[in-house]
């Protein structure tokens, strides 16, 4: 079964200074990659998404995220956080051509706590 | 506006009382999914659903019933529920396979 993996499970930042959240999937075939922010006390959002083309793929709010294929990695980030970017940050990994429904399988996640 | 509504937003039962959370989309999405979300282990589906009549288990099925009466309507029905169920619940929709899941605001349910 795909597993997803985020390693950081809580990540402790001062304004201004840069991010680098890590995804790694174990699926070997065809996948879409998401990632998801949840501010708190929030629903989640769509930070940004991988399917095809250019693996650095540009999302709101400054987020960028690398696929790389060879290292089964989805790595988030962003080179200047902010206070607001306080949240919980969500890797989400389809399996795009086995086409079993909308299934997501989602990483446990990472709080990011941004200090002034 | 396009939105995925559910109903209620909080909710704190006994043991055993069946209950019904509702989620109701308007963006004419085909697929919808229930998750899970608990401290340490990320959000796991329970069930999806690929269209009217159309409805599979995902990872976390026990102790929940759906239904897809409607394209719109994706209840979450538990039955009996226990304290082990106490968990943040949220529907998703999605318009294809692959695609954006469109989350919505999420169920706070405590079963004492």
């Amino acid at each position: 079964a795909q597993s997803v993996s985020q390693h950081n499970h809580h990540v402790i930042l001062s304004e201004a200074a840069s991010l680098e959240l890590g995804c790694n999937y174990s699926y070997g075939g065809t996948v879409n990659l998401f990632w998801y922010v949840q501010y708190p006390g929030q629903h989640l959002q769509l930070l940004l998404k991988y399917f095809s083309g250019d693996p650095l793929v540009k999302g709101i709010k400054g987020f960028e995220a690398e696929f790389i294929k060879s290292k089964f990695s989805f790595n988030l980030r962003k080179p200047s956080v902010q206070w607001s970017d306080t949240a919980e940050y969500f890797c989400a990994v389809n399996e795009g051509d086995t086409g079993t429904a909308s299934k997501l399988t989602f990483g446990t996640g990472t709080r990011l706590q941004v200090t002034l | 506006e396009a939105q995925v509504t559910q109903n209620p937003r909080y909710l704190i039962t006994v043991t055993g009382k069946k209950l019904t959370v509702t989620c109701s989309q308007n963006m004419n999405h085909e697929y919808m999914s229930w998750y899970r979300q608990d401290p340490g282990l990320g959000l796991r589906q329970i069930y999806y659903s690929m269209n009217v009549e159309v409805t599979d288990k995902g990872d976390v099925p026990e102790g929940y019933k759906v239904s897809r009466k409607e394209k719109r309507n994706f209840p979450l029905i538990l039955e009996s529920p226990s304290p082990n169920q106490t968990s943040l619940y949220f529907c998703a929709s999605s318009l294809r396979l692959a695609g954006e899941q469109f989350f919505g605001p999420g169920t706070r349910l405590t079963v004492l």
